[in-house]
């Protein structure tokens, strides 16, 4: 089945540690994102990519850093620069950036210790 | 949308009443809207979308209204089920723009 494959779905983290999380698609979709969720609240864009080699920062990228190597992958790591990581971390595909539904994955859920 | 903080809106319904879930969305040239629905611990999920040529759309017990004069969007969900209990998502894309602006979500309980 296609879809967007998350992973680790549950990760902790010692304070000043950088961690690195997972984002496969097999949709076929140029355009990836990710996007950060705080408890009672909505989505917050921290990257996205248009394409292959390509990626813009969000409204909220300080402290995170991406790569766009394969059209399938686009991991995001959380650097120790990152104030307060600890949050639900969301990945999500569409054919094109900024046009269409967006396919989200299940999420990985990062706790700073 | 406007973000709420930590405390989300929330409807409180029986089951197999009507829902309607509203939102204000921020952009006058947001031309595509989109209603998530996200249960617990997972990712938000499609529902239904709209153009902004329409004013209305009906899917599969779902219906989204969009008034653009007041930038107003409706959810209605009918004959509500215990599997409707979800925090729901309003999205707007704007033409060029290269993301969607999500709202702050409303949280859904079904009462059985």
């Amino acid at each position: 089945d296609g879809g967007i494959t998350q992973s680790p779905k549950y990760l902790f983290r010692k304070e000043g540690q950088n961690v690195t999380l997972s984002c496969e698609q097999n949709l076929n979709h140029d355009a990836m994102y990710w996007y950060r969720q705080d408890p009672g609240q909505g989505l917050r864009l921290i990257y996205y990519s248009q394409i292959v080699n390509d990626f813009q920062k969000g409204d909220i990228a300080e402290g995170y850093s991406v790569s766009r190597e394969k059209k399938e992958s686009f991991p995001l790591t959380v650097t120790s620069a990152q104030k307060n990581p600890t949050a639900f971390y969301l990945c999500a595909s569409s054919i094109e950036v900024g046009t269409g539904e967006l396919f989200f994955g299940e999420g990985s859920r990062l706790t700073v210790l | 949308g406007e973000s709420v903080g930590l405390h989300l809106p929330t409807l409180s319904v029986q089951e197999g009443d009507n829902s309607i879930i509203n939102c204000a969305y921020s952009n006058s040239a947001s031309d595509y809207f989109i209603w998530y629905k996200q249960e617990s611990g997972k990712g938000p999920q499609f529902i239904i979308d709209i153009r902004s040529n329409m004013d209305k759309r009906q899917g599969q017990r779902v219906t989204v209204l969009l008034n653009k004069t007041v930038k107003h969007l409706s959810l209605q969900i009918a004959a509500t089920q215990p599997g409707d209990s979800a925090v729901y998502f309003c999205a707007e894309n704007n033409p060029g723009g290269f993301k969607t602006i999500f709202g702050a979500g409303t949280r859904l309980f079904v009462k059985a």
